[in-house]
């Protein structure tokens, strides 16, 4: 069984702090997205990312798929209070979506 | 508005009901996903379909069943409903599987008393 697995599970900080989530898996995925979901609405994708070792920003989020397209991270700089929400991770394995289970991120004013 | 339409936002019913809940992708899309989502909880895959053919199962109750209509319109269908099944029901949709990325609607919020 594929898993993903995203770390940690929760994370609060103050406004203006970093972070870094983690998404982790022995399996190699050929894509691996990001969403962010806020309460009572669906996932929205922030980005894919294809190649290994491959970088992407996305204003202060900054998205890294490892060189063995096992695993990814995704990093906020300066965190916002907009940027609360659910993030989760997914990797493509052979035309199926494999999820993680989510990092629920509160930013406190 | 993502593009994805799913119907109707809101559904309470009781233990032992029966519900349709419909999904409309997104212009283009062929494929179809759902998904359950309890409270506090990751996305728990259920179905797929892809151009009105069944593709995937992941999870999904007897008790549950879905197609995909020949306008690619999709309902899943959930049958003798229980306390449990209270969850919010995702529906996605892609150009092709997985590929670059699934769209999502904006969920139907199911209630069982």
């Amino acid at each position: 069984t594929q898993l993903l697995e995203q770390s940690p599970q929760f994370l609060s900080i103050q406004e203006g702090e970093n972070l870094t989530v983690y998404c982790n898996s022995s399996s190699v995925f050929s894509s691996l997205q990001w969403y962010r979901q806020e309460p009572g609405e669906g996932p929205v994708l922030l980005v894919t990312v294809v190649t290994g070792g491959e970088v992407k920003k996305l204003k202060r989020l900054t998205f890294q798929f490892g060189d063995a397209r096992k695993d990814s991270s995704l990093h906020i700089t300066a965190a916002q209070t907009g940027d609360t929400g659910l993030y989760l991770c997914a990797g493509d394995s052979n035309y199926q979506l494999i999820w993680g289970a989510g990092t629920k991120l509160i930013i406190k004013p | 508005d993502s593009g994805v339409t799913q119907t109707p936002k809101h559904l309470i019913t009781a233990t032992g009901q029966r519900v349709t809940l419909r999904c409309s992708p997104r212009s283009g899309d062929l494929s179809v996903y759902w998904y359950q989502q309890s409270l506090d909880q990751g996305l728990q895959f259920l179905i797929q379909y892809y151009n009105g053919e069944e593709r995937a199962k992941g999870n999904i109750l007897e008790r549950f069943s879905a197609q995909q209509f020949p306008d690619l319109h999709s309902e899943l269908n959930l049958s003798s409903l229980e306390l449990g099944d209270s969850a919010l029901y995702f529906c996605a949709s892609s150009v092709v599987p997985a590929s670059y990325g699934y769209t999502f609607g904006s969920g139907t919020r199911l209630t069982v008393v």
